[in-house]
């Protein structure tokens, strides 16, 4: 089955700077990759998700990028502010509700203010 | 529904009892996913429903863990003879065919 690897596992940035989290997959046949943000108590999120024929997507701050040759994908947080402090997940799927998802083991964000 | 719901939100059980957790998927969504979130941990896979197929229930860890979908719509998760080691949340999620996964609040279930 398809095993995902995300790191790092914690990651602290000052307000404003970027953060990269980054993941790496195993099943060459997964072509759907979304990124989840749980907040403390709350079930994940969708934030973006990316599928196997595009390269990079963006949406306002947030951008994830994916090489399928090399099997793996990144999420980009740019202009980072407290909010975005949470636990992120990332995830690899053959097809969005068509096969499992395997998730990746998560990354704590801060954004120290 | 506005969108996945679980109940209950907290369950507190002794050791060695069977506990039943519910999730009602967003209406229409023909897959539902099971997972189990130790604290601080990342997300364990537990079973998959999709549509009338048979469901995926490779992420069991146990015989004593089982799930049924009933009419396509609503899953129980039923855990039998609980052990400590089974506290966690319990988080369920659902999707359309080709949609984004929706998760639910969890259970979080504590076995004293």
């Amino acid at each position: 089955g398809e095993n995902v690897e995300q790191h790092p596992s914690t990651l602290s940035v000052q307000e404003g700077d970027s953060a990269v989290i980054k993941c790496t997959y195993s099943d060459s046949a997964s072509n759907y990759f979304p990124w989840y943000k749980q907040e403390l108590g709350k079930g994940p999120q969708l934030i973006i998700d990316i599928r196997s024929n595009v390269g990079e997507k963006k949406d306002q701050r947030i951008a994830v990028t994916l090489n399928k040759t090399a099997k793996h994908f990144s999420l980009h947080i740019t202009e980072t502010q407290p909010e975005d402090s949470a636990v992120y997940f990332c995830a690899a799927s053959i097809g969005p509700g068509a096969n499992n998802l395997f998730f990746g083991t998560g990354t704590r964000l801060t954004v120290i203010p | 529904g506005a969108g996945v719901s679980q109940s209950p939100s907290n369950k507190v059980t002794e050791k060695g009892k069977d506990v039943e957790l519910r999730c009602d998927p967003i209406s229409g969504h023909t897959a539902l996913y099971w997972y189990r979130q130790s604290l601080g941990q990342g997300l364990e896979f537990l079973i998959y429903f999709q549509g009338n197929s048979a469901p995926d229930k490779s992420g069991l860890p146990s015989d004593r863990f089982s799930a049924e979908r009933t009419g396509g719509s609503v899953s129980t998760l039923t855990i039998q003879r609980t052990q400590q080691e089974d506290s966690a949340v319990y988080l369920c999620a659902s999707s359309l065919a080709v949609g984004e996964a929706f998760f639910g609040q969890g259970t979080r279930l504590t076995v004293v």
